[in-house]
């Protein structure tokens, strides 16, 4: 079954501090996607990638980098980490327009 | 300003009703309009998605109707159980390739046994 996973599930940063959350996809999918989910926001997208080696920004990319270093993983940055980024994220990987597929979510608190 | 809009934050229904959850949308480019069911600490999962030249797709208890005209779509449970109690969103994508999804803020659905 296809899957994706992503590590680390809970994380506490400091404010100011670098936080980098992985995802990991076995669908061999080209497509990858950030989202964070917050209540009274829904699910919104950070970051997306085509495939290995490309990024770009979606509706709320600020603050916020992204990698994609090969077809499987897909990291997202965040390089001063702030209060206001204290959030779930959820990765996803799909082909196409079409289904998407989620990760478990990381839940991170930033103090 | 939302572009894809639920009606209701929250929803209550008693196991064996049709649960209807209903959605409209601002971008008449949107062309293809998943649900998905979202059970707390879990990623969301596809339920069921309907393509904008469609009015109406089923898949055992769960259809979609589709009114094009109008800009909204709606979701009905029918024969409602306590496992379909969780939070469903309504999404809408355009046609450029793989660019994300534009989720609703999401109905939680509560059924009582």
């Amino acid at each position: 079954e296809a899957a994706v996973t992503q590590s680390p599930r809970n994380k506490v940063a400091v404010t100011g501090g670098k936080v980098t959350l992985s995802c990991n996809q076995t669908n061999n999918h080209n497509n990858m996607y950030w989202y964070r989910q917050d209540t009274g926001h829904g699910l919104r997208l950070i970051h997306y990638s085509y495939g290995a080696g490309s990024t770009e920004k979606g509706d709320i990319p600020d603050g916020y980098k992204a990698s994609r270093p090969s077809q499987e993983n897909f990291s997202l940055i965040l390089e001063l980490a702030t209060p206001s980024q204290t959030s779930v994220y959820f990765c996803a990987s799909g082909e196409g327009q079409y289904e998407q597929y989620f990760g478990p979510g990381t839940r991170l608190t930033v103090l | 300003q939302q572009q894809v809009r639920q009606s209701s934050q929250s929803l209550t229904v008693w196991e064996g009703e049709t649960a209807i959850l209903n959605c409209s949308y601002e971008n008449s480019a949107f062309d293809y309009f998943p649900w998905y069911q979202q059970f707390p600490g879990e990623g969301p999962a596809l339920l069921i998605a309907i393509r904008s030249v469609s009015d109406k797709k089923e898949d055992g208890r769960f259809t979609i109707f589709f009114n094009k005209r109008e800009k909204n779509l709606s979701l009905h449970i029918k024969d409602s159980q306590p496992g379909d109690s969780a939070t469903y969103f309504c999404a809408a994508s355009v046609l450029n390739y793989a660019q994300g999804l534009t989720f609703g803020l999401g109905t939680r659905v509560s059924v009582f046994p």
